[in-house]
């Protein structure tokens, strides 16, 4: 079964600091999210791509996160400089054509900001 | 982008059967409904998804009733390894309603 692929599993950073989060979507989709889970929430929506666009960034605190999609197959997220408020779990999920159908999620970066 | 409500948390045991409600009382007419699993450090995962009547796949079936203001998953003979946290969400196909936004989601945790 096809996976998405995030790296790296676990990060660890002080805070002030820069940290950036990978993912690989399934061949072949188009569409591309990174979701915010802090714990004992649901998933936050951060970013959407379509392909290399963004979609929707409405949630993502664009003072000190960036995402990009340069190529519209792989994504990174980046955070700079990295407050204690963003310890959480960082999802990365593709789909072909939007929720139809499903997400296909990874298995995320648990961040923890000391 | 139509609001969903499910219970914080559910107990069973192993073999019966599970029945988890949300209620979207204003699910627009295009929406669909859509339900996903959650393990601990792991991403979300789908389970099931429908627009009316029943569905039914490998893992649960999904009904939903004529007035689609509610939805009921239901996890038939459940086992220890079904505790985790379902998501019950609503989605659209156009605009701002063709994402998934999730809520606090239930918590089953299934017993011997």
């Amino acid at each position: 079964e096809a996976e998405v692929a995030q790296s790296p599993r676990y990060k660890i950073t002080e805070k002030s600091q820069a940290v950036a989060f990978w993912c690989d979507p399934i061949s072949g989709h188009a569409t591309l999210y990174w979701y915010r889970q802090i714990l004992g929430q649901g998933p936050e929506l951060l970013v959407q791509f379509q392909d290399e666009s963004v979609v929707d960034d409405s949630q993502l605190p664009k003072d000190r996160f960036s995402a990009e999609r340069l190529k519209g197959v792989d994504s990174t997220l980046k955070i700079q400089p990295a407050e204690l408020g963003d310890s959480a779990m960082y999802l990365c999920a593709s789909s072909l054509a939007g929720p139809r159908g499903g997400y296909t999620f990874g298995s995320g970066t648990r961040l923890t900001v000391v | 982008l139509a609001k969903t409500t499910q219970p914080i948390s559910m107990d069973s045991y192993e073999g019966q059967e599970v029945n988890i409600t949300c209620s979207h009382n204003n699910i627009a007419t295009n929406d669909y409904i859509t339900w996903y699993q959650q393990f601990p450090s792991q991403g979300p995962r789908f389970i099931i998804q429908g627009y009316k009547t029943k569905v039914t796949n490998e893992v649960a079936s999904l009904f939903i009733p004529a007035d689609r203001k509610s939805s009921t998953l239901s996890l038939p003979r459940v086992s220890l390894s079904d505790t985790a946290v379902y998501y019950c969400l609503v989605f659209g196909l156009t605009g701002g309603g063709n994402k998934l936004t999730f809520g606090t989601g239930t918590q089953l945790k299934v017993e011997l």
